[in-house]
């Protein structure tokens, strides 16, 4: 079945950097952009960008520049979220999710990456 | 960007009773609109798209309506299992994708 799985939580100190991994599988990696989503501690959804699977190409939402890089291995068919210098604000779980283009929707979903940022 | 409201903040539902949300959009999105059910502790999971149609799997008591700026999900007979927030989230005009605040189901 397709399926997502992400990297365990991290805790980092803040200033550090963190480097989140979603492995796909059930589908051709390449076909699907990869999404991410920010979820706060008892907060709504936040759309952080996507990317192209197909060229490697990221596109960062507003307010998710400088910082937040997507990358990919397609030899393992696995997307990475790095953020680096991290702040407090920063703690959150993080979803990576497959786009489906001709619905517009992400499915399925990663479990959730929590990232707790703490000195 | 077009901003999504959901409303009401919380529902208390009976076991057994309809459960009715609303999403509004801050312009049109025509029927270019998903939702989302998220489980305590669990990443969401998509319930609907194109306002009204069933993801695969999910049961018959879930329906989406509407167009334009108004949609409503309907859990037809609510069950214990339906305790979650619920999100809407347009696709009409991207990016950015967005999503509305949620709408949690409790049940009384």
């Amino acid at each position: 079945q397709v399926q997502l799985v992400q990297s365990g939580s991290e805790l980092k100190k803040p200033g550090a950097s963190v480097k989140v991994s979603c492995k796909a599988s059930g589908y051709t990696f390449t076909t699907y952009a990869m999404m991410w989503l920010r979820q706060a501690p008892g907060q709504g959804l936040e759309w952080m960008g996507w990317i192209s699977t197909n060229t490697g190409n990221p596109t960062y939402a507003q307010g998710f520049t400088g910082r937040f890089v997507f990358s990919l291995d397609t030899s393992v068919s696995t997307a990475y979220l790095q953020i680096t210098s991290l702040k407090a604000e920063d703690t959150a779980f993080y979803y990576c999710a497959r786009f489906l283009p001709a619905d517009g929707t992400f499915d399925p979903w990663g479990q959730g990456t929590l990232v707790t940022v703490s000195s | 960007e077009i901003v999504m409201t959901q409303s009401p903040a919380t529902l208390s539902v009976s076991p057994g009773e309809r459960a009715t949300l609303s999403c509004r959009a801050s312009q049109s999105v025509s029927s270019n609109l998903a939702w989302y059910q998220q489980k305590l502790g669990q990443a969401p999971r998509l319930l609907i798209y194109a306002a009204s149609t069933r993801a695969t799997g999910i049961p018959a008591r879930f329906s989406g309506s509407g167009s334009g700026t108004e949609f409503t999900l309907t859990i037809s007979s609510l069950q214990s299992e339906d305790l979650a927030v619920y999100y809407c989230q347009q696709y009409s005009n991207w990016p950015p994708f967005t999503f509305g605040q949620g709408t949690k189901v409790e049940i009384k």
